[in-house]
């Protein structure tokens, strides 16, 4: 499979814990973006990776979140002290440096804060 | 601000028949992409089309084509033939490319195709 590929695909956690998600890209790509999926909703931006280098985030990302990508090749997401408004898909894609930039998406991961 | 907005929630469309999604954008850049991204239930996100704002020539894959109007900001997509399996949250994203480029996101069209 040479797809993006996140794990878990499903994570039910209570209100207070810890949680982390991981995402590898399509091997070749340079670029990893996470984004954040409300029902009904469109995905918005999280934040953005080139290669190891963190260097977008948005307001959306709280001080309980930080996003890692070690060695410019998978990612991690954690969430810390999880609320129950962090319930949500989180995408993650990655795309090849270039004008003919196209995003790939992986199967996201479902979080339930209960 | 960049933004892209998508005016119908829902949508529609007897199978075989063609529907039309509407999208619209906001931006002050002059080289940019738009997409199309197609989103099944449960399914991951793929990508249905692509247009490079440079090019005056409309996108076209098989049964779905765009209507790109650049000074009106509109990027609409047509669906001809419409499938079954072309039911799907179908979304509107923009591609600047700055230093720190990103894809945004619509907030999404649902389409269902009643057979």
């Amino acid at each position: 499979d040479t797809g993006v590929s996140q794990n878990p695909r499903h994570k039910i956690t209570k209100r207070g814990q810890n949680v982390t998600f991981r995402c590898d890209p399509i091997s070749e790509h340079n670029r990893l973006y996470w984004y954040r999926q409300t029902l009904g909703q469109g995905p918005e931006f999280l934040t953005y990776f080139q290669n190891e280098a963190q260097l977008e985030k948005s307001r959306l990302l709280s001080d309980r979140f930080s996003a890692e990508r070690p060695k410019g090749s998978f990612s991690t997401l954690e969430i810390q002290r999880t609320e129950q408004g962090d319930s949500a898909m989180y995408l993650c894609a990655s795309s090849l440096q270039g004008r003919n930039t196209e995003a790939f998406f992986g199967q996201g991961t479902r979080l339930t804060v209960v | 601000a960049q933004t892209v907005t998508q005016s119908q929630p829902e949508m529609s469309v007897q199978e075989a028949e063609t529907v039309t999604l509407s999208c619209t954008y906001d931006t002050s850049e002059s080289d940019y992409y738009l997409f199309w991204y197609k989103q099944p239930p449960s399914r991951q996100m793929i990508l249905v089309i692509r247009q490079e704002a440079y090019k005056q020539q409309n996108a076209t894959e098989n049964r779905f084509s765009v209507n790109f109007q650049k000074a009106a900001k509109s990027f609409s997509l047509k669906i001809s033939d419409s499938q079954l399996g072309d039911a799907a949250m179908y979304f509107c994203a923009y591609y600047v490319k700055t230093s720190y480029d990103k894809v945004i996101f619509g907030p999404g069209t649902s389409l269902s195709v009643i057979p």
